[in-house]
C-alpha cells in the first residue's frame, strides 16, 4: 500500500531554532499534501495544504512565515517551524493524498518539543 | 460550528465483545466518509471508508454504516481486540471541501481484557 515516510519522528530544539520536518511518498505521487498539528486530547488540526509546484494554502490562523511548506517534488514535502517557541511543541503529521485509491495515507508523525 | 461531531470522547468495552463507535454531521453535502485508528505519538491509519451511495461497508472485523437522513454514521468491531484500544478518527469530505478532511474529535477505544 501507500506510505508516506515521515522524519524526524522525535526532535527537541532549542527555543529560536529552525526545525524542518519531511514527509517523502515512498511509492505513490502525493500531488497534494496536507500538514496537520495534534493539541493534546484534540483532533487533527489542518494547518495547510499545499500542491505540488505552487505556494501552500495556508487555514486562518497559522503564519505561513512561521510554518514554511515546500513542496518542490511529486514525492516530497517539507514543514519548517522557524524560530521555534515552547508553545510550538506539539505533534505534526503530514498526509498525502493518493487519488489511486481515494485515500490519505498519513506519516507517522514528529513529535516536537522546544525548550 | 462543528461539522463532525464524535460525542463520546471515550468508550470502554470488554475483549470479545462488540465495539460501535459514533459520529454526526450536518453538512449534507458531505458524501466519503472514512474512519482513521491512531495510536499515542503515532499518525493515523485509514480504516475503512463508505461512499454515500451506500449504507454499509464491511472489510473483516470492521464495519461502518451510514445513515444519510439522521446523518449518522458508525463504526462497528467485532470481536473487539486488545489491539484495538486507541482513538478513533472519523472524518468526511465532499461538497466545498471535497478533498479536504473535516475530522471528528476522536473517541478512544478501550478494550478490557
Amino acid at each position: 500500500g501507500a506510505v508516506v515516510s515521515q522524519h524526524p519522528s522525535r526532535v527537541i530544539c532549542k527555543s529560536g531554532t529552525s526545525v524542518k520536518i519531511e514527509c517523502r511518498s515512498l511509492d505513490f505521487q502525493a500531488t497534494t499534501m496536507f500538514w496537520y498539528r495534534q493539541f493534546p486530547k484534540q483532533s487533527l488540526m489542518l494547518m495547510a495544504t499545499s500542491n505540488e509546484g505552487s505556494k501552500a494554502t495556508y487555514e486562518q490562523g497559522v503564519e505561513k512565515d512561521k510554518f514554511l511548506i515546500n513542496h518542490a517534488s511529486l514525492t516530497l514535502s517539507t514543514l519548517t517551524v522557524t524560530s521555534a517557541h515552547p508553545e510550538d511543541s506539539s505533534f505534526y503529521i503530514c498526509s498525502g493524498e493518493d487519488r489511486r485509491n481515494y485515500g490519505y495515507t498519513f506519516g507517522s508523525g514528529t513529535r516536537l518539543t522546544v525548550v | 460550528d462543528q461539522q463532525v461531531k464524535q460525542n463520546s470522547p471515550s468508550l470502554s468495552v470488554q475483549e470479545g465483545r462488540i465495539s460501535i463507535l459514533n459520529c454526526d454531521y450536518t453538512n449534507s453535502m458531505f458524501d466519503y466518509f472514512l474512519w482513521y485508528k491512531k495510536y499515542p505519538a503515532e499518525g493515523p491509519t485509514f480504516l475503512i471508508s463508505i461512499s454515500s451511495i451506500k449504507d454499509k461497508n464491511e472489510d473483516g472485523r470492521f464495519t461502518v454504516f451510514l445513515n444519510k437522513s439522521a446523518k449518522h454514521l458508525s463504526l462497528h468491531i467485532v470481536p473487539s481486540q486488545p489491539g484495538d484500544s486507541a482513538v478513533y478518527f472519523c472524518a468526511a469530505s465532499g461538497g466545498d471541501s471535497n478533498y479536504q478532511l473535516i475530522w471528528g474529535a476522536g473517541t478512544k477505544l478501550i478494550i478490557k481484557p
